[in-house]
């Protein structure tokens, strides 16, 4: 079965910062965009990034510019998100999604990694 | 800022028929935004519905349908059951590698 699993989250103080990763397994992990996608506590989804099969190509949601960044190996079939400067609004699951073009959506999806920011 | 628009909630007796809408604050939505649709119950991972404004993902029964109507993408459930009540959630592509979620639609059945 096609699978996605986050890990990484934690409790972290304003301010500071987290590395959030995503396992891919049972496809070719190589041939998709991937995404990270978050959802504060009681609240909405939130796109907060992607990036292209080659990691060239990187895309963020305004809220994170400069302070998230998005990578990937794909030796080790696994995704990434740095987060830096974090603030309490940032606090939430993250989700770790496939994006595919030929459908443009996210079609497999992890089962979140939750961030809490809080002094 | 562009804002996508979903009704906060909605309500659907069992076997009825309910549309949940997805629009834009700034325009109307078309194939072009490449809507899709998500279901999602309380603390679990999203679920695909539809992809590409009308296409059901693999093994989602015939009863979800998508369409653009009135300058809206739109998700029809024909034959609302129990386990239906889930939060939906539309997603739209913006251009420029952008994509937005609207702020969900609480779907009850009773």
């Amino acid at each position: 079965e096609v699978q996605l699993v986050e890990s990484g989250g934690g409790l972290v103080q304003p301010g500071g910062s987290l590395r959030l990763s995503c396992a891919a397994s049972r496809f070719t992990f190589t041939t998709y965009w991937m995404s990270w996608v978050r959802q504060a506590p009681g609240k909405g989804l939130e796109w907060v990034a992607n990036i292209k099969q080659d990691g060239l190509e990187k895309y963020y949601v305004d809220s994170v510019k400069g302070r998230f960044t998005v990578s990937r190996d794909n030796a080790k079939n696994s995704l990434y998100l740095q987060m830096n400067s974090l603030r309490v609004e940032d606090s939430a699951v993250y989700f770790c999604a496939r994006y595919t073009i030929s459908a443009d959506a996210f079609d497999i999806w992890g089962q979140g990694t939750m961030v809490t920011v809080s002094s | 800022q562009t804002v996508v628009t979903q009704e906060p909630s909605f309500s659907v007796s069992p076997g009825g028929t309910v549309t949940l809408t997805c629009g834009l604050s700034s325009d109307s939505v078309s194939t072009s935004y490449y809507p899709s649709w998500y279901q999602q119950t309380p603390g679990q991972a999203p679920r695909t519905l539809i992809y590409n404004t009308n296409t059901r993902s693999s093994g989602v029964p015939d009863r979800f349908s998508g369409s653009i109507l009135a300058n809206k993408a739109a998700l029809t459930i024909t034959g609302a059951q129990a386990d239906d009540e889930s939060d939906y959630f539309c997603l739209l592509y913006m251009g420029g590698g952008i994509w937005v979620f609207g702020g969900g639609t609480k779907l009850t059945v009773l």
